[in-house]
C-alpha cells in the first residue's frame, strides 16, 4: 500500500524567505507523485506533478521540487516566499500501473502562513 | 470551461436524513472519484469510476453509494447521515495515464 508522509502540519515563514515543504512517500513501485495547494474555502489546484521524466519539476508561481529515489522524497520548495503563497499544501501518490491517477494517496497537508 | 462542478456547495443534514451530492465534469474524463477532506487527515478516497457503469471503493466508503450511469456525472449518495460524515467532500476527474486529476470546489456538510 502506498502512503505519503508531510512533515510538519505548519510551517511558517517570513516574506522574502526560502519555502520548503518535506514530503516522504512509500510505494513498492515508482510512483507518480504531485503537489497540489488549496486556498481557504477552495478546490485542489495542481502546483506540479513528477511522472518519469526530469527529476526536477518546476511548477506555477516559482514552485519546483525534485524527485529523490533513494530517499523516497519529493520536496517542495520555492526561493522567496509571497503573501500569496499562504494555503494548505498537499502531496499525493498515485500508483503508475494501469494509469491509476483516480487512486490518489494523499498526506495530511502542510499550512503555509507568510508573515510580512 | 466549467470543468469539475459539483453542487451544492454548503448542506447542513439532521442524523438519518438521505441525500445526494451531485458531481458533472465536461472534458470527457474516463475516471471521477470522491474524497473527504478532514482536518489533520488529508483527503481520503471514498468511492471511484473508471468509467459508465463501473464503480469500486476506495478507503472509506461506509455509509456512501455511487453509481455512474453517463461519463459526465457521478452522484455520491448518503444513505442515512451520521455526524461522522460531517466533512468537505470532493469530486475529481482525471483522464487515463499520467495525468492529473482536476478537483471541483467542494462540498461543505455538517450532519447534525
Amino acid at each position: 500500500a502506498q502512503s505519503v508522509t508531510q512533515l510538519g502540519s505548519h510551517v511558517s515563514v517570513s516574506e522574502g524567505a526560502l519555502v520548503l515543504l518535506r514530503c516522504n512517500y512509500s510505494s513498492s513501485v515508482p510512483p507518480y507523485l504531485f503537489w497540489y495547494v488549496q486556498y481557504p474555502n477552495q478546490g485542489l489546484q495542481l502546483l506540479l506533478k513528477y511522472t518519469s521524466a526530469a527529476t526536477l519539476v518546476k511548477g506555477i508561481n516559482g514552485f519546483e521540487a525534485e524527485f529523490k529515489k533513494s530517499e523516497t522524497s519529493f520536496h517542495l520548495t520555492k526561493p522567496s516566499a509571497h503573501m500569496s503563497d499562504a494555503a494548505e499544501y498537499f502531496c499525493a501518490v498515485s500508483d503508475r500501473r494501469g494509469g491509476s491517477n483516480y487512486k490518489l494517496t494523499f498526506g495530511k497537508g502542510t499550512l503555509l502562513t507568510v508573515n510580512p | 470551461n466549467a470543468g469539475v462542478t459539483q453542487t451544492p456547495k454548503f448542506q447542513v443534514l439532521k442524523t438519518g436524513q438521505s441525500m445526494t451530492l451531485q458531481c458533472a465534469q465536461d472534458m470527457n474524463h474516463e475516471y471521477m472519484s470522491w474524497y473527504r477532506q478532514d482536518p489533520g487527515m488529508g483527503l481520503r478516497l471514498i468511492h471511484y469510476s473508471v468509467g459508465a457503469g463501473i464503480t469500486d471503493q476506495g478507503e472509506v466508503p461506509n455509509g456512501y453509494n455511487v453509481s455512474r450511469s453517463t461519463t459526465e456525472d457521478f452522484p455520491l449518495r448518503l444513505l442515512s447521515a451520521a455526524p461522522s460524515q460531517t466533512s468537505v467532500y470532493f469530486c475529481a476527474s482525471s483522464y487515463w495515464g499520467e495525468t492529473e486529476a482536476f478537483f471541483g470546489q467542494g462540498t461543505r456538510l455538517t450532519v447534525v
